[in-house]
């Protein structure tokens, strides 16, 4: 099946800084999204985008498909952007997502 | 709208018990999804549904797992005889379109601890 890697596994920031979070993998896909879990584990959607670019706030993504890769920007972070952060892709063979392992974001004031 | 909602959302078992989890999906939502997460990893695919027809099981990890949609709505994940490797959080998602490749909106989740 399709691989995800997601990197760097752990990132610690002071408010106010800005970072990218970067999702491979390893096949073609007709779906990415990117979510951020909270700490009671809830998984809210950030981005649906299997290709292109798009922004919500200080957030944006960027899939380049024929690359196979995905990057998440967090402009100016705040303590509430701290959780985990999930890349997953549905290959075009399924309807599953498949999940990275994930980046772990802790946001100190 | 509402969003997808699971129940319980808290569940110790003794090994040995059979549980029940229940899963609300959003209104016209045709598709499906259960996931299993175990601590500090990303959720994994269990088994998905369309309409009523549980199209892709291959993620149940054992027959002690059975999952049902009835009706091509509210959907139930049964665990028999669990045991302590079953203990995880419980994911899960709908997604409007019939056609892979759709965005999925996830529940809150049921965390079950097998003691």
């Amino acid at each position: 099946g399709i691989q995800v890697e997601q990197s760097p596994p752990d990132l610690i920031l002071q408010e106010g800084a800005n970072s990218t979070l970067r999702c491979n993998f390893s096949d073609s896909v007709n779906n990415l999204q990117w979510f951020h879990q909270n700490p009671w584990g809830q998984l809210i959607n950030l981005f649906y985008i299997p290709s292109g670019t798009k922004q919500n706030g200080r957030l944006s993504a960027t899939t380049v498909a024929t690359e196979r890769y995905s990057l998440l920007y967090i402009s100016s972070s705040q303590t509430t952007d701290s959780g985990v952060y999930f890349c997953a892709v549905n290959e075009t063979s399924g309807s599953r997502l498949t999940f990275g392992e994930g980046t772990q974001l802790t946001v100190n004031p | 709208g509402a969003g997808v909602s699971q129940s319980p959302r808290y569940k110790v078992a003794k090994r040995g018990q059979d549980v029940a989890l229940r899963c609300d999906p959003i209104s016209g939502h045709v598709s499906l999804f259960w996931y299993q997460q175990a601590l500090g990893q990303g959720p994994e695919f269990l088994t998905y549904f369309q309409n009523e027809a549980q199209l892709d099981k291959s993620g149940l990890p054992s027959d002690r797992f059975f999952a049902e949609r009835p009706e091509g709505s509210v959907s139930t994940l049964k665990i028999q005889r669990t045991q302590q490797e079953d203990s995880a959080v419980y994911l899960c998602a709908s997604s409007f379109r019939r056609v892979a490749g759709y965005e999925q909106y996830f529940g809150p989740g049921t965390r079950l601890t097998v003691t």
